[in-house]
């Protein structure tokens, strides 16, 4: 079967340090990989996804980016923290247009 | 363009009484449609889907939807409470092409009491 897996779980960082938040997927090949933040009190907002290695599309300008190094490695990185960048980053995988995702359990960065 | 609108973002029911939660979608083309749920600093996790096949979708956890084309509707609905049950609800339309995006309605918190 498919896991998810994010890490780390919470993560509390300075306003201008660098970030890194993995995501794996195991138990299936060439999926779609998608980065999302969810602000406290409000809905998902899509940062990232990518079709395959190497592929990274963004959906919104910020201060955060993207990469896919393995067929099943996404990593959301940012070189300087900003206080706007708190919240509940989300991770998922798919393989087949019109089918769901699949979520991991999120990482909670909370910026000082 | 496709959207999703809750029209709740709050419901609250009382333990062994039936629950609704209330979505209308807008597709230009024949969406597929989730229910997403959500317990505190959890990731989302896929309570049922409808992918063109029965109406009348059953999924996880006693929780169901009957997807109403002439209504753009996609209720979920619980016929009884459990305290378990409460959490925030994501109504979901499927993207086509192959980055497969998703479009989320905005959730509906479900409160149970006792």
């Amino acid at each position: 079967s498919q896991t998810i897996h994010q890490w780390p779980a919470t993560l509390v960082q300075p306003v201008g340090s660098p970030l890194s938040l993995e995501c794996t997927v195991e138990g299936t090949s060439n999926p779609n990989l998608y980065w999302y933040r969810q602000a406290a009190g409000r809905g998902l907002q899509l940062l990232f996804y990518s079709v395959g290695i190497g592929q990274i599309s963004s959906e919104v300008p910020q201060n955060l980016s993207a990469s896919r190094p393995q067929d099943r490695q996404f990593i959301l990185s940012s070189k300087k923290l900003l206080l706007s960048d708190s919240g509940f980053y989300l991770c998922a995988w798919s393989v087949l247009s019109n089918q769901p995702q699949h979520f991991g359990d999120g990482t909670r960065l909370s910026i000082l | 363009a496709q959207s999703v609108t809750q029209l709740d973002s709050h419901v609250s029911v009382s333990e062994g009484t039936p629950v609704l939660l209330r979505c209308n979608y807008s597709s230009s083309y024949s969406p597929s449609l989730f229910w997403y749920v959500q317990h505190p600093n959890k990731g989302l996790q896929l309570l049922l889907k409808y992918t063109s096949a029965a109406t009348l979708v059953k999924g996880i956890n006693g929780f169901e939807a009957e997807f109403k084309k002439s209504e753009t509707s996609f209720h979920l609905t619980k016929p009884s409470a459990h305290m378990s049950d409460a959490a925030e609800y994501f109504c979901v339309v499927g993207g086509a092409g192959t980055a497969s995006k998703l479009t989320f309605g905005t959730g509906t918190r479900l409160q149970v009491t006792l």
